[in-house]
């Protein structure tokens, strides 16, 4: 399967604990999108980048997130001290975007967080 | 004011029946324009483009109304398959016309088609 991969699927926790999560695009996409969904919500965007530089972030995107994309390919997700408010659908997406046209964008499965 | 506003339904309607879904949105230089299916429990994925002109894709057919800034998608022939969340979904634009990139969505109309 050669589409977006995130990993893990499902992750409990404990308020107060950190998470990591990982996306893994399709391959040669150079932009890459988190977006998190609660439930009865469309997806809100967290932040992007392009290649290993990240271009935007969210007002959701609190201090307590901190997102990386190191060599231009995997992204890693991290939220530190978690509160039951982050208890949400993650999802990772990317595209193969060429100067400032829109190109679609693929979405993984996603990582459904719990927190307890 | 939601940048992407969208009535959650839901929609219960019999297999062939013709069902609408609207949309409207906040951002009058937003230039593109989508509607995403979202299953249960799976992650979003793009039904179709949505065009000035207006276009169509089998049953499916999308407008898009900018002086209104109204976006609508049309179901003909029902199918149980087509049970799902339907997303209105914006890409913004920033000055200069360039797209920011990041989607802008709805919260989802939900329609089921039951036989």
């Amino acid at each position: 399967d050669t589409g977006v991969s995130q990993d893990p699927r499902h992750k409990i926790t404990k308020r107060g604990q950190n998470v990591t999560f990982r996306c893994d695009p399709i391959s040669e996409h150079n932009r890459l999108y988190w977006y998190r969904q609660t439930l009865g919500q469309g997806p809100e965007f967290l932040t992007y980048f392009q290649n290993e530089a990240q271009l935007e972030k969210s007002r959701l995107l609190s201090d307590r997130f901190s997102a990386e994309r190191p060599k231009g390919s995997f992204s890693t997700l991290e939220i530190q001290r978690t509160e039951q408010g982050d208890s949400a659908m993650y999802l990772c997406a990317s595209s193969l975007t060429l100067g400032s046209s829109y190109n679609e964008q693929f979405f993984g499965p996603g990582t459904r967080l719990t927190v307890l | 004011r939601k940048e992407v506003e969208q009535d959650p339904g839901p929609f219960n309607v019999p297999e062939g029946a013709t069902v609408a879904f609207n949309c409207t949105y906040s951002n009058s230089a937003s230039q593109s324009f989508f509607w995403y299916r979202q299953d249960c429990r799976k992650e979003p994925k793009l039904l179709m483009s949505v065009y000035s002109s207006g276009n169509e894709d089998g049953r499916f057919t999308a407008q898009l109304n900018r002086a209104s800034q109204y976006i609508s998608l049309l179901i003909r022939d029902s199918k149980l398959s087509d049970s799902a969340t339907y997303l209105c979904v914006v890409n913004p634009t920033q000055a200069g016309g360039t797209s920011y990139g990041k989607l802008t969505f709805g919260q989802g109309t939900i329609l089921t088609v039951h036989p």
